[in-house]
């Protein structure tokens, strides 16, 4: 157990839907990262909060949107979904905000269908 | 354009048969190098971090090294329990790929 925590632990929806997913990081721990992963595409970074201030972009889709609120949670919105947007949603968190240095922990994911 | 590719994608290991797995990276000015093990569904599992070459760590019969191109995982005498897909990334400076990137993995089974 990483500590951190991830609900759903599974979201079934409708194409043109929206989507939030919730993550709560390891106590201490100031940065929030949230990736995707698909069968093709390995794990895909998607954006990085630390400590309530958005820290990084990666390849996010203008249609996926997420904060990190005062509380250190994390939320990560989804909308106007389509197919191809099934797929497992992972948070993970580190004490610091370096990403390039700091070991992230990994919660159990969200599993994503749209139908 | 930053890259982390691991080999083989696959690799099939009788109980007690002793291996490597590769990681080359070449990711402009590397800050961390990090191993994940990932069983279906799940989260990855923190490894290693390590951080210069010449760097070594162990944890059971898990031993990783660095070098300043490449990254192994060494599996001494594997258990089926070690079968999982073994991930390898690379905390690069950030750009438009974000700032650890992510193989693709290799998936490693360990047959008794």
């Amino acid at each position: 157990d990483s500590g951190v925590t991830q609900t759903p632990k599974h979201l079934i929806t409708a194409t043109g839907q929206r989507v939030t997913l919730r993550c709560s990081p390891r106590s201490g721990d100031l940065s929030v990262y949230w990736y995707q992963q698909s069968l093709d595409q390995g794990l895909q970074f998607l954006i990085q909060y630390y400590n309530g201030e958005e820290r990084a972009k990666g390849n996010i889709l203008e249609r996926f949107s997420a904060q990190q609120f005062p509380d250190l949670h994390s939320e990560l919105n989804l909308s106007s979904l389509e197919l191809g947007d099934s797929a497992l949603y992972f948070c993970a968190s580190s004490k610091r905000g370096g990403a390039n240095t700091d070991t992230q922990y990994f919660g159990p994911g969200t599993r994503l269908t749209v139908l | 354009e930053d890259q982390v590719t691991q080999s083989p994608e696959a690799l099939r290991l009788q109980e007690g048969e002793s291996s490597s797995l590769n990681c080359s990276y070449t990711v402009s000015g590397l800050r961390g190098l990090f191993w994940y093990r990932q069983d279906p569904g799940k989260g990855p599992e923190f490894l290693f971090t390590l951080y210069s070459a010449g760097e070594e760590k162990e944890k059971e019969r898990l031993k990783a090294t660095l070098t300043k191109k490449e990254s192994f995982l060494h599996i001494t005498a594997p258990k089926p329990e070690d079968s999982a897909t073994y991930l390898c990334a690379g905390g690069s400076y950030g750009g438009s790929q974000g700032n650890l990137i992510f193989g693709k993995g290799t998936k490693l089974s360990v047959k008794p």
